[in-house]
């Protein structure tokens, strides 16, 4: 069981927008920034949104992320077939004192 | 650039040890703490804990404590992730990464470590 709860699979049709969520707790998101990954398939993951939705450079300003409480969301504008990978968020966590992970969320593009 | 190259995949069987090394470039090894994050078969990721490589200090995830040993040699700026008594469910890549909370995040390419009889 993770620390972050996301849903396992996402799915949308080329040019739609899709959301994916994550679920914390005051330890982590509550009181820490988010981070999200895109994962493709034999590839390290590679980071997406820092700062709860700032995007580092050459990530396309289709991918935006946002942060209410204890919740975070990444959100997919103009769904790619490229865009079809595994999305993670991460947080700091005081009590691992170390980074939590969320499951993981596979998104299909139909 | 920043560039984590880490040691190649590894076959063990259960019970034995594994190191896996991750040599940094690019940056100064020493000012930036160094992450183990697991990932198995078709799961997601597992942060296993980090390094201070400046002081050599540790922290690891619970799950792995006792079983997890994490070194780094500076003169070489490589870390180094060891651990032991392995068993089937270790089988995974496993990435060291130099992970932020800002725009800069790097990741190793990953170790594929298969524990099998």
């Amino acid at each position: 069981q993770s620390v972050l709860t996301q849903p396992p699979s996402a799915s949308g049709t080329p040019g739609q927008r899709v959301t994916i969520s994550c679920s914390g707790s005051s330890s982590n998101i509550g009181s820490k920034t988010v981070n999200w990954y895109q994962q493709l398939p034999g590839t390290a993951p590679k980071l997406l949104i820092y700062s709860n939705n700032q995007r580092p450079s050459g990530v396309p300003d289709r991918f935006s992320g946002s942060k209410s409480g204890t919740s975070a969301s990444l959100a997919i504008s103009g769904l790619q077939s490229e865009d079809e990978a595994d999305y993670y968020c991460a947080a700091w966590d005081d009590s691992l004192k170390g980074p939590a992970f969320g499951g993981g969320t596979k998104l299909t593009v139909l | 650039q920043v560039q984590l190259v880490q040691s190649g995949a590894e076959v063990k069987k259960p019970g034995a040890s594994v190191k896996v090394s991750c040599k940094a470039s690019g940056y100064t090894f020493s000012g930036y703490h160094m992450h183990w994050v697991r990932q198995a078969p078709g799961q997601g990721l597992e942060w296993m804990g980090w390094i201070n490589p400046n002081s050599g200090g540790t922290n690891y995830a619970q799950k792995f404590q006792g079983r997890v040993t994490m070194t780094r040699d500076t003169s070489i700026s490589t870390a180094h992730m060891e651990l032991n008594r392995l068993r089937s469910d270790d089988t995974a890549v496993y990435y060291c990464a130099r992970l932020s909370w800002g725009p800069e995040d790097y990741w190793g390419q990953g170790t594929l470590v298969t524990v099998s009889s």
